[in-house]
């Protein structure tokens, strides 16, 4: 059974860094790219940054691009998200998120349960 | 980047009913393009892939059509576990990946 247990949330001030871990059991982690997605509660969906399972490439948007960074060790099954210098709007629920292949050109098909992350 | 539009924002519904959704792209991502589905308290479920493609376990009653820009989800004869929010997303144009603001079905 595919499996991704996101931890590492809590209540931070703003500037301040945190770094979530995701955890990935039930299938062969390497092959698959992995997303962090994001939720203000009651809002929509947002994508933060992801790592392709082949060769490890990662990718932001600008809203995050220079302040989180996306790793991930293949040898634990688990990936990481670095967030520095955060920021009230980065106040949300964050899942991640496994893609359906290994490059990221797919859709998201399993999804860990979130870890709410607070800047206040 | 690619902007998705879902229409309308909340559709009330019947039970039995049959619905559908609309999601538009500011611009073609051909037919990659997904729909999920999330219910209160819970982490979005992924329905459909490639457009029209329904992921494993999704019921018959969900169907997904379009390309380019163009996309819908329709349910045939609505149950209550499908009063949930749905949202679209392209996987074609990325980074960044984007989804549209979501379509509410709630019960009539």
């Amino acid at each position: 059974e595919v499996q991704l247990l996101e931890s590492g949330g809590g209540l931070v001030q703003p500037g301040g860094s945190l770094r979530l871990s995701c955890a990935a059991s039930g299938f062969t982690f390497s092959s698959y790219a992995i997303q962090w997605v994001r939720q203000v509660p009651g809002k929509g969906l947002e994508w933060v940054t992801g790592s392709s399972g082949i060769g490890g490439a990662t990718y932001y948007p600008d809203s995050v691009k220079g302040r989180f960074t996306i790793s991930r060790d293949n040898s634990k099954n688990v990936v990481y998200l670095q967030m520095n210098s955060l920021r009230a709007e980065d106040t949300a629920l964050y899942y991640c998120v496994r893609n359906r292949g290994p490059w990221g050109h797919d859709a998201f098909d399993f999804w860990g349960l979130g870890t709410m992350v607070t800047v206040s | 980047e690619v902007l998705m539009t879902q229409s309308p924002a909340t559709l009330s519904v019947s039970p039995g009913e049959r619905v559908t959704l609309s999601c538009r792209a500011s611009q073609s991502v051909t037919r990659n393009l997904a729909w999920y589905q999330q219910k209160p308290g819970q982490a979005p479920r992924l329905l459909i892939y490639d457009a029209s493609t329904r992921a494993t376990g999704i019921p018959a009653r969900f169907s997904g059509s379009g390309s380019g820009t163009e996309f819908t989800l329709s349910i045939s004869s609505l149950q209550s576990e499908d009063f949930a929010i749905y949202y679209c997303q392209q996987y074609n144009n990325w980074p960044p990946y984007t989804f549209g603001q979501g379509t509410k079905l709630e019960i009539k």
